[in-house]
């Protein structure tokens, strides 16, 4: 099965630290997203990328955040200076980009963040 | 902009029994409806979707689900739960058929023996 796979699935840090996380999407997926889901909340849009270039970012992405999908393939999500409000689950989702049909979005397992 | 409200946060219903679980959606564009399963641990799964045409969709593992344009509605069902569809199940629209996702808040389903 080459599904969508994160790395790594469980991160417990300090307030303060960095933290940097990575997904890899399905071989032939141009389109990439990530998501964060709070407990208790659905997923709630943070960025995508298609190929290599970031085209959207959402509000919640502050300064503390950064993320890559350098040559087109797998993508890292680095957090900043955690803070606990930073605690959720980091989920990545790869599609196929095709104006003609539906493209669907395929999920990974996600990155749980504690932050103590 | 899109928003979606999913009704019931918990729905406990016996096995062998019929389930619906309601979501309302708003949005100024043509929307695309989808419903997701996620299973404890998992990732967020597709169960099915409404792009065009037909408002009654059927999805995996016997559910659909019906899109009512009048009432922004795209509530999903099944006329007979197993244990196995305990999960937390989540409504979500897009604007385009490729574009970013924006869920409900999620309704956890217990199936009791």
């Amino acid at each position: 099965d080459t599904g969508v796979s994160q790395d790594p699935r469980h991160k417990i840090t300090k307030r303060g630290q960095n933290v940097t996380f990575r997904c890899d999407p399905i071989s032939e997926h141009n389109r990439l997203y990530w998501y964060r889901q709070t407990l208790g909340q659905g997923p709630e849009f943070l960025t995508y990328f298609q190929n290599e270039a970031q085209l959207e970012k959402s509000r919640l992405l502050s300064d503390r955040f950064s993320a890559e999908r350098p040559k087109g393939s797998f993508s890292t999500l680095e957090i900043q200076r955690t803070e606990q409000g930073d605690s959720a689950m980091y989920l990545c989702a790869s599609s196929l980009m095709d104006h003609g049909s539906y493209n669907e979005q395929f999920f990974g397992p996600g990155t749980r963040l504690t932050v103590l | 902009a899109q928003s979606v409200t999913q009704l019931d946060s918990q729905v406990p219903v016996f096995e062998e029994a019929p389930v619906e679980l309601r979501c309302n959606y708003s949005s100024s564009v043509s929307v695309y409806l989808f419903w997701y399963v996620q299973y404890p641990n998992q990732g967020l799964q597709l169960l099915l979707k409404y792009l065009s045409g037909s408002t009654l969709v059927k999805g995996i593992n016997g559910f659909e689900a019906e899109f009512n344009k009048s009432q922004t509605s795209f509530h999903l069902r099944k006329p007979s739960v197993h244990i196995s569809d305990t999960a937390e199940y989540f409504c979500a629209v897009s604007g385009t058929s490729y574009g970013k996702l924006t869920f409900g808040q999620g309704t956890i389903l217990t199936v009791h023996p």
